[in-house]
């Protein structure tokens, strides 16, 4: 059974581009999260998606942004790239939702490491 | 707001011992715990999750046990091996926000 699948899994990009990263979850799995991990803020919840429609959102400015499509698959983009947004981007699937709560168990892609120069 | 600490934030041991790796939450009001190991440059292998309800869950040498109560886990792994060495990360799923929160994480480091 193939894993959490995430590309590109390295990016540069300059200040002011704009960048998407893509997330195939599991097989059969319809939930989807995305996490920024950096080195000073640790692990951060971003977005998640359950069905094409976005369940919860976490802190993050309007220029990052995400949708699913029919099959799971899930896209995050970000526009105008600050040097700030260099990170290891970690996109993590599960089976389904219990009650409209997301009470499963998480499985992680490798991630997407961008730095913006 | 829910806080998830770690302690402690790294820990090297020879190898062979068994130990013990605690996360601290500060909101008991949580859906499930679960813990995570992270290899340098790698994404998040899940280990473990503990609904609100259990006490532990046990896999291989690794067991996780629970204290909703008191805001506390503990990840204990027995007769490490220098394959353990990586950083270890529990996330509580906050019920108030349903939102995954990552703790600070511990770097293991097992010599042989």
């Amino acid at each position: 059974k193939a894993g959490v699948t995430q590309t590109p899994r390295y990016l540069i990009k300059t200040r002011g581009q704009q960048v998407t990263l893509s997330c195939s979850p599991i097989s059969g799995h319809r939930s989807v999260s995305w996490y920024q991990q950096t080195p000073g803020q640790g692990l951060q919840f971003l977005f998640e998606y359950f069905s094409e429609t976005q369940r919860n959102k976490g802190n993050f400015p309007g220029r990052f942004s995400g949708r699913q499509f029919s099959n799971s698959r899930s896209e995050m983009n970000v526009s105008t790239l600050e040097l700030g947004d260099s990170a290891l981007y970690l996109c993590a699937s599960s089976l389904d939702l219990a009650g409209g709560v997301n009470t499963g168990e998480l499985f992680f892609g490798e991630g997407s490491r961008l730095t913006v120069l | 707001k829910q806080e998830v600490t770690q302690i402690p934030a790294a820990l090297s041991v020879p190898e062979g011992e068994n130990l013990v790796l605690n996360c601290s939450f500060t909101d008991s009001a949580i859906y499930n715990l679960q813990w995570f190991r992270q290899d340098p440059g790698k994404g998040l292998t899940s280990l473990l999750l503990i609904q609100s309800s259990q006490r532990e869950q046990t896999s291989g040498r690794l067991n996780a046990s629970l204290d909703k109560s008191s805001g506390r886990s503990t990840l204990y792994i027995a007769a490490s091996q220098p394959g353990d060495s990586a950083t270890y990360l529990c996330a509580v799923r906050d019920y108030n926000t349903d939102k995954l929160i990552f703790g600070t994480g511990t770097r293991l480091q097992v010599f042989p």
